[in-house]
């Protein structure tokens, strides 16, 4: 079943702006990733953090997660058109295994 | 040098074929998954292999039958197809079972006419 709901569905925003990304879940994690897909492509690993994590940066991203609302939100700092893609939140479940369940996706599109 | 590649790209065939996706993974990892996405980008897991031993089964069909050769292929082989399968398929690897990463390949997209 599908465990994310992420918000909003597509965001257009202009070059250099932020960009934030929120992603809700439904059960007890052991971490959450974020994934990009560009048009047409695989999707590519961003950023993990796990559920003793409460923050984290890499780059111009920045992931935080509030376990006791079930959250996390990506925020893409000064973006750029090739930024461009849509973002997909993935929870691990703490039942083991390593299953990957995606949220809704958000359609991120950066404008010049 | 793809790390996790998938053949074919595209696959277009008639109702009630057979078809197979096959993936390879060059990273030496032990763990390969099969994902589908649908028509509106949800992404589900269908399958996850360590080792070659089948370790996820997500109530798929039993038309849809895996094959692990060996632990860097993982083929999806798909009986009698119906306009319900068309989809994108994706085939991810891990370097092992808990280890949280995973790669993912550019995808097969499937149209069933």
């Amino acid at each position: 079943s599908q465990q994310g709901e992420e918000d909003p569905q597509a965001l257009s925003i202009q070059e250099g702006e932020n960009a934030t990304m929120n992603c809700s879940y439904k059960t007890s994690i052991n971490n959450l990733q974020w994934y990009r897909q560009n048009s047409g492509r695989g999707l590519v690993h961003l950023i993990l953090i796990r559920s003793n994590e409460r923050e984290k940066h890499s780059g111009r991203l920045r992931v935080t997660l509030d376990t006791s609302k079930k959250s996390s939100s990506l925020l893409i700092t000064a973006s750029r058109a090739a930024d461009t893609a849509s973002y997909f939140c993935a929870t691990v479940g703490t039942g083991g295994g390593n299953k990957l369940t995606f949220g809704t996706g958000t359609q991120l599109k950066v404008e010049l | 040098d793809t790390a996790v590649s998938q053949t074919p790209k595209y696959l277009v065939t008639q109702m009630g074929n057979d078809k197979s996706i096959k993936c390879e993974q060059n990273l030496g990892h032990d763990t390969m998954y099969w994902y589908k996405q649908d028509s509106k980008k949800f992404l589900k897991i269908m399958f996850s292999y360590n080792n070659k031993e089948l370790i996820i089964n997500e109530t798929v069909p039993n038309r849809f039958s895996p094959k692990s050769p060996d632990k860097a292929h993982l083929n999806l082989h798909i009986n009698s197809l119906e306009l319900g399968d068309s989809a994108v398929y994706f085939c991810a690897s891990s370097q092992r079972q808990g280890q949280e990463t995973q790669y993912f390949g550019p995808g097969t997209r499937l149209l069933v006419l």
